[in-house]
């Protein structure tokens, strides 16, 4: 079975330039589930979709960070515009599991995208 | 507000001895709990996972993680750590009551001495 795909690996861009990141999770997965891991910390969840809906974008900064799943499948991150803070490994996930359900299936990792502000 | 805590950032073994990682949680309902590794430049890979069918769970690499409800604790073991091991470990802990995001500890580096 496929993984989840993440594009690009790497990415080094401008203080206040903007940046998209890509994420195709493995066929089937309702759930999708970005999150932001700074060196040194353990990843934070930046967005949680179910489908084509959103779950929890709680820790979003919306000022400057947008998230989409038009169709429920593939997921694009964007940040615009991007600030030295932001420097970070973004991680995809996916899962069978519901919002809603209690299941006791993993979430599956992609390969993260590090992303350099400078 | 549920969290995880793992007790130590970096633990340091020698290659044949055993390796324990901490983790405690903090919540009163039931839990999904895993444990993840992460080697340098590498994705997320699935060590263990708590399925409620035995407290004691085993997963790969000779890792063995125990669930004690009373302690709210999910440490995770290894009777003998192999240079192999040297990684940074993430517990990780779902609620189905917060809509099951996956909340994540800070990680452990763990580093095996030859």
């Amino acid at each position: 079975e496929a993984g989840v795909a993440q594009s690009p690996r790497y990415k080094i861009i401008e203080k206040r330039q903007s940046v998209a990141f890509w994420c195709n999770p493995i066929s089937g997965h309702a759930t999708l589930y970005w999150y932001q891991q700074i060196l040194g910390q353990g990843p934070k969840l930046l967005i949680q979709f179910q489908n084509n809906g959103v779950v929890d974008d709680s820790q979003l900064p919306k000022d400057r960070f947008s998230a989409e799943r038009l169709k429920g499948v593939d997921s694009t991150l964007k940040i615009q515009p991007a600030k030295l803070e932001d420097s970070a490994v973004y991680l995809c996930a996916s899962s069978l599991v519901l919002a809603s359900q209690r299941r006791n299936t993993e979430a599956f990792f992609g390969q993260g995208t590090r992303l350099t502000v400078v | 507000a549920q969290s995880v805590t793992q007790l130590d950032s970096h633990v340091s073994v020698s290659e044949g001895t055993p390796v324990l990682l901490r983790c405690n949680y903090s919540s009163s309902y039931s839990p999904s709990l895993f444990w993840y590794v992460q080697h340098p430049n590498k994705g997320l890979q699935l060590l263990l996972k708590y399925t409620s069918a035995a407290t004691l769970v085993k997963g790969i690499n000779g890792f063995e993680a125990e669930f004690k409800k009373s302690e709210t604790s999910f440490h995770l073991t290894k009777p003998s750590a192999h240079m192999s091991d040297a990684a940074e470990y993430f517990c990780v802990v779902r609620w189905l009551e917060y809509g099951n995001k996956l909340v994540f500890g800070a990680g452990t580096i763990l580093r095996v001495k030859s």
